[in-house]
């Protein structure tokens, strides 16, 4: 079956460390992003990537990085410079949009959620 | 700026009885409008979408939505209410490639 895949599911990070969420999915789809999401807050866009090799920040990207090598891949990285790291992390897809207003449906993974050690 | 706001943070609803989350929009221009749910630890699902056309909207899990453009709503329906429809549900508007999402409305079915 085809979907989104993000690993791990649980991750603790300690003061200082850097830390990688994984997510591959094998839709075929060309977008990818990645959200923030807080109790009662709903989804904030972090990263978001339109095609390989390109990437834009979102509206909350301070202190995350991406990276886009591969269409399969889109891992973030939650670096030290994020002070309240703490949160549910989603992973998302979608074919191309016709013109500059998203007009296909996202596909989410099962989520990361990160805590503090 | 392109927005959405859903004004209930939960609705309660007897199992059988017809159910409404509201949503309503603030966009420049035609709205691209789309309802995801959300179950426990769990990612979200798309359940519909309106691009253009009619205005009722049909979708998964027997989820309608009507969209009225009048008074910016796109609110969620579904006749008879299920106990496992409890869950949160999240209206979102598209805007620059990307989605802005609501900050989401938590359904509870009682048997």
């Amino acid at each position: 079956d085809g979907g989104i895949t993000q690993s791990p599911k649980y991750l603790f990070r300690k003061e200082g460390q850097n830390v990688t969420l994984s997510c591959e999915q094998n839709l075929n789809h060309d977008a990818m992003y990645w959200y923030r999401q807080d109790p009662g807050q709903g989804l904030r866009l972090i990263y978001y990537s339109q095609i390989v090799n390109d990437f834009q920040k979102g509206d909350i990207a301070e202190g995350y990085s991406v990276s886009r090598e591969k269409k399969e891949s889109f891992p973030l990285t939650v670096t030290s410079a994020q002070k309240n790291p703490t949160a549910f992390y989603l992973c998302a897809s979608s074919t191309p949009s016709t013109g500059s207003r998203p007009n296909q449906p996202q596909h989410f993974g099962d989520g990361t959620r990160l805590s503090i050690l | 700026a392109q927005s959405v706001a859903q004004p209930e943070d939960q609705v309660n609803v007897a199992e059988g009885n017809p159910l409404t989350v509201k949503c309503t929009y603030s966009v420049s221009g035609n709205p691209y409008l789309f309802w995801y749910v959300q179950y426990p630890n769990r990612g979200l699902q798309f359940l519909l979408k309106y691009i253009t056309g009619d205005n009722l909207v049909k979708g998964s899990y027997g989820f309608e939505a009507e969209f009225n453009k009048s008074q910016t709503s796109f609110h969620l329906k579904k006749p008879s209410a299920l106990v496992s429809d409890s869950a949160l549900y999240f209206c979102a508007v598209g805007s620059s490639y990307k989605l802005i999402f609501g900050s989401g409305t938590r359904l509870l079915v009682r048997p």
